[in-house]
């Protein structure tokens, strides 16, 4: 199966900075997926095909890679922005997820 | 517009059989392209796919676990749901099911989510 990992762990960022989180595959993928998960509630699609936003998500996120790097980015980090993320693929069965990245607001 | 709950017993012994129901609104099963897949998630990890039924009953398994999951769905295609057998502590998790759908390139992803409901496997 293929293996995403992501980086950093956890990042702890600044209302109005930039921020950026890393998907690493360990195949080729030809899509990635993004989910936003708050403590206590479900995940949420965040991210579709690599880059396009879901419903109702703000643009400063963008999404953006190939093969086996993708990236997860905020323009500038708001407070409601502090969750944590996963990275999803499905370009092979069984589909899986990144470890997480936990971003928290300094 | 788009609901999924998960039901479940809350807490099982190990060596049971755990029962998950998954009930749904805003689609139906029987239209062509949609599938629904279930997802767990033990406290503080990540998420682990587990099994997936579309739209003409294929059923898809996570290899990891195929041999204790049974994945189905209800004629009235508003229910979906699945058991896994021999169920010990490493099963504790927070079990979602979610609207998969195709994408570009014909690739799945989960758009909607039920709120989920925690299992725990205990003595």
């Amino acid at each position: 199966e293929i293996v995403l990992t992501q980086s950093p762990t956890t990042i702890a960022a600044s209302p109005g900075e930039k921020v950026t989180i890393t998907c690493r595959a360990s195949s080729s993928v030809s899509y990635m997926y993004w989910y936003q998960q708050k403590s206590g509630a479900s995940p949420k699609l965040w991210i579709y095909d690599t880059s396009k936003l879901a419903s109702g998500v703000p643009n400063r996120f963008s999404g953006s890679g190939s093969g086996t790097s993708y990236s997860l980015t905020i323009n500038t980090m708001e407070t409601e922005d502090a969750a944590t993320y996963y990275c999803q693929q499905w370009s092979s069965t069984p589909p899986t997820f990144g470890g997480g990245t936990k971003l928290e607001l300094k | 517009q788009v609901t999924l709950k998960e039901s479940g017993p809350g807490m099982l012994q190990p060596s049971k059989t755990l029962s998950l129901t998954c009930s749904f609104s805003g689609f139906s099963l029987s239209t062509s392209g949609m599938v629904v897949s279930w997802i767990r998630q033990p406290s503080g990890k990540s998420l682990e796919w587990l099994a997936a039924i579309d739209w003409d009953g294929d059923k898809y398994y996570n290899p990891s676990l195929k041999s204790r999951l049974t994945v189905s769905k209800d004629t009235s295609n508003t229910q979906v749901f699945l058991k896994i057998t021999s169920v010990d502590i490493a099963d504790t998790a927070t079990y979602y099911c979610a609207r998969t759908t195709l994408g570009a390139g014909y690739y799945w992803y989960f758009d909607f989510w039920g709120p989920g409901t925690m299992v725990t496997v205990s003595s």
